[in-house]
């Protein structure tokens, strides 16, 4: 059982917008940064969001990310068939043993 | 462009220890920055596992702390992990990343997929 919280999965038609939800709580996405990543099929997580809004060099600007309190979430506009795959947040938890935790992921369908 | 490239036994034995090596490219490890590792297990999420600074402070798991052992060689530019006591249950992908302390994950490994035998 994963820390995070997030839903197993999310579906969406091309071209349309889906989000992601991540919950936590206090001593992990309430007092930490959230970053968000993105595993394609067989392929190694990919840092897509950190410090809960912010894109790295070469993400495109229909990926953004929010937090709110306990719970941050990913936002996806113009869905491609590539954007198919699993989504994971991830925080710092600085609760008595420090250490970084992860939600359980999101399988996007793009139908 | 920073690269990181697990290499280790692909098969271990239950009850022996596992043991893994990151090579580090494009960037120096004494330079900074925290390096892990994380696994995930066939068709499961991801599980942070420990990481280490370049000076040798170090973070683990609590459930996997008294198994792990973490270390740095900042002459070869690689990082080493040693899971002891291993079941069928760390069966999993491994990967190292380049850990931007408590802020990001920006560098992964591809993955090496190691396999706990009975």
């Amino acid at each position: 059982q994963s820390v995070l919280t997030q839903p197993p999965s999310v579906s969406a038609a091309p071209g349309q917008k889906v989000t992601i939800s991540c919950s936590g709580s206090s001593s992990n996405i309430g007092n930490n940064y959230v970053s968000w990543y993105q595993q394609l099929p067989g392929t190694a997580p990919k840092l897509l969001i950190y410090e809960n809004n912010k894109r790295p060099s070469g993400i495109p600007d229909r990926f953004s990310g929010s937090k709110s309190g306990t719970s941050a979430t990913l936002g996806i506009t113009g869905l491609q068939t590539g954007d198919e795959a699993d989504y994971y947040c991830g925080t710092w938890d600085s609760s008595l043993s420090a250490n970084w935790v992860f939600g359980g992921g999101t399988k996007l369908t793009v139908l | 462009q920073v690269q990181l490239q697990e290499s280790g036994p692909g098969l271990v034995k239950a009850s022996e220890t596992l043991s893994l090596t990151c090579s580090v490219s494009g960037y120096s490890i004494s330079s900074g920055y925290y390096w892990g590792w994380i696994r995930q297990p066939p068709v499961k999420g991801l599980e942070w596992i420990v990481s280490i600074s370049h000076s040798g402070s170090t973070y683990y798991n609590p459930s996997l702390k008294s198994r792990v052992t973490i270390s740095v060689d900042t002459s070869n530019n690689q990082f080493s992990l040693k899971l002891s006591s291993v079941t069928a249950a760390d069966t999993a992908v491994y990967f190292c990343a380049r850990i931007y302390g408590d802020n990001r994950i920006d560098y992964w490994g591809q993955g090496t997929l190691v396999t706990v035998s009975s």
